[in-house]
């Protein structure tokens, strides 16, 4: 099983739409996850980082869940700029940081 | 408006050179690391430097040397490489110390071996 993993998608939405991103880890242990997004040939941005509590950004949240060890993302409001790679990663310990394999988003008009 | 910067760019070498990948940080961070990524695969974690120390290698080949001469610099050495070594190199940096260890990345150096 691998440590991280994600829907690889593509998901095809059209603008406006709500649209979510799941990400499971396989060590309890983790200490702390993130998302970060991707365009392409660019580097990885910090999205946010995930709390057991749940954060918001604009038109982004994130959630923990760590009796299913799994973390979330959704998008609301989905806008063409959105378009690109969604990376979850998470930090088994100590500042080791492992990523998923990366979930495609694709926002029409 | 990246905080984490890297040069070159771009790199084309052939298998006998030696180069240097340099990242300088402004974001007064402890904490930098290394990592690998090939075309449609994450971001592969090579080497982790805290309080100018190296704390992880992750097994990588020895034609790859890292370097930490200060707080704000990392340097990845290159020699001998194989072709299959062509990758995106990016450098990142955080916070040392505090959980959760926010990593902001650079540009990257886009590698080619020939």
């Amino acid at each position: 099983r691998k440590e991280v993993e994600q829907d690889p998608g593509p998901f095809n939405v059209p603008e406006g739409a709500t649209v979510a991103f799941n990400c499971t880890y396989s060590n309890s242990a983790s200490q702390s996850f993130f998302w970060y997004r991707q365009d392409c040939r660019k580097e990885p941005k910090l999205l946010m980082s995930v709390y057991s509590s749940g954060n918001e950004d604009g038109r982004f949240t994130a959630q923990l869940n760590r009796a299913s060890q799994y973390i979330s993302l959704l998008i609301r409001d989905s806008k063409l700029s959105d378009s690109a790679t969604y990376l979850c990663a998470v930090n088994p310990a100590g500042y080791k940081l492992v990523f998923g394999a990366g979930t495609i988003l694709r926002v029409k008009s | 408006d990246t905080e984490v910067t890297q040069t070159p760019k771009h790199l084309v070498m052939g298998m006998t050179n030696k180069k240097s990948l340099k990242c300088e940080q402004h974001m007064g961070h402890r904490a930098m690391y290394w990592y690998k990524q090939k075309a449609k695969k994450p971001p592969e974690l090579m080497f982790v430097y805290s309080y100018e120390k190296l704390s992880i290698n992750e097994s990588v080949p020895s034609r790859f040397s890292p370097e930490c001469p200060n707080s704000s610099l990392l340097n990845l050495h290159l020699h001998a490489l194989q072709p299959e070594d062509s990758a995106l190199y990016l450098c990142a940096s955080s916070q040392a110390g505090l959980i959760p260890y926010e990593q902001y990345f650079g540009p990257g150096t886009r590698l080619t071996v020939t």
